[in-house]
């Protein structure tokens, strides 16, 4: 069974940038996948942000974008704010009506 | 304003069978969308469970596929998580999402409901 993998914690400073990568187990992410990106704090239901690669979902703030780098999808955040500090996840569609979620990222802002 | 709202017992005895409605306000379920269900056990990430839409099918998860279903009650815009013979592993947070068929993503969230399995 495909898995989708991603980073399972990433630390970064306030104001830095930082990328979150979803990949597969075997094969290359690509647009064909329809990457999709969530953000989840405790408690609290996912929050969608990214959605087939690059579209931000209503709300989202200019400083979350999704783009393919090489084989993996990717969701960049330009200038970290406290309150990122969350958990992340993305969706991938691997074909016939199948969807998978990476394992999440666990994003500490120090 | 659209939104989910989702329902059910707490509790489940260990065999038993997991029963979610999740009630759709302000859209109707037979307008083209997918409408699905994703869990959360403790201390681990999201699982897509299934979606289904009213003219297109149903689709499942191969590690939910023998032991689910996911029905639309379409008269009262709500739908139905069955997920059967159930264990400690199934014990989760339940969410509903509105899934979109062209961009394959899940745009709407309901709060969660946390289910667990236990004597």
């Amino acid at each position: 069974q495909t898995v989708v993998t991603q980073e399972p914690s990433l630390s970064v400073s306030p104001g830095e940038t930082i990328t979150l990568t979803c990949g597969l187990s075997s094969g290359s992410v690509s647009a064909n996948c329809f990457p999709s990106w969530y953000q989840q704090s405790p408690g609290q239901p996912p929050r969608t942000l990214i959605s087939t690669t690059n579209s931000r979902s209503s709300g989202v703030p200019d400083r979350f974008s999704g783009s393919i780098l090489g084989n993996k999808a990717a969701l960049t955040i330009t200038g970290v704010q406290a309150d990122d500090e969350s958990d992340y996840y993305c969706l991938l569609y691997l074909g016939r009506g199948s969807w998978v979620f990476g394992g999440g990222t666990k994003l500490t802002v120090l | 304003q659209v939104q989910l709202q989702e329902s059910g017992p707490g509790l489940v005895k260990p065999l038993g069978t997991v029963s979610l409605t999740c009630a759709v306000s302000g859209f109707s379920i037979s307008s083209g969308f997918y409408w699905g269900w994703i869990r959360k056990p403790p201390g681990k990430g999201l699982e897509w469970i299934g979606s289904s839409s009213h003219s297109g099918g149903a689709y499942y998860s191969p590690s939910f596929q023998r032991r689910v279903a996911i029905v639309l009650d379409t008269p009262w815009d709500r739908f139905s998580l069955t997920l059967t013979s159930a264990t400690a592993a199934d014990t989760a947070t339940y969410f509903c999402a509105r899934h979109r068929s062209g961009s394959k993503h899940f745009d709407l969230w309901g709060q969660g409901i946390l289910v667990a399995v236990s004597s």
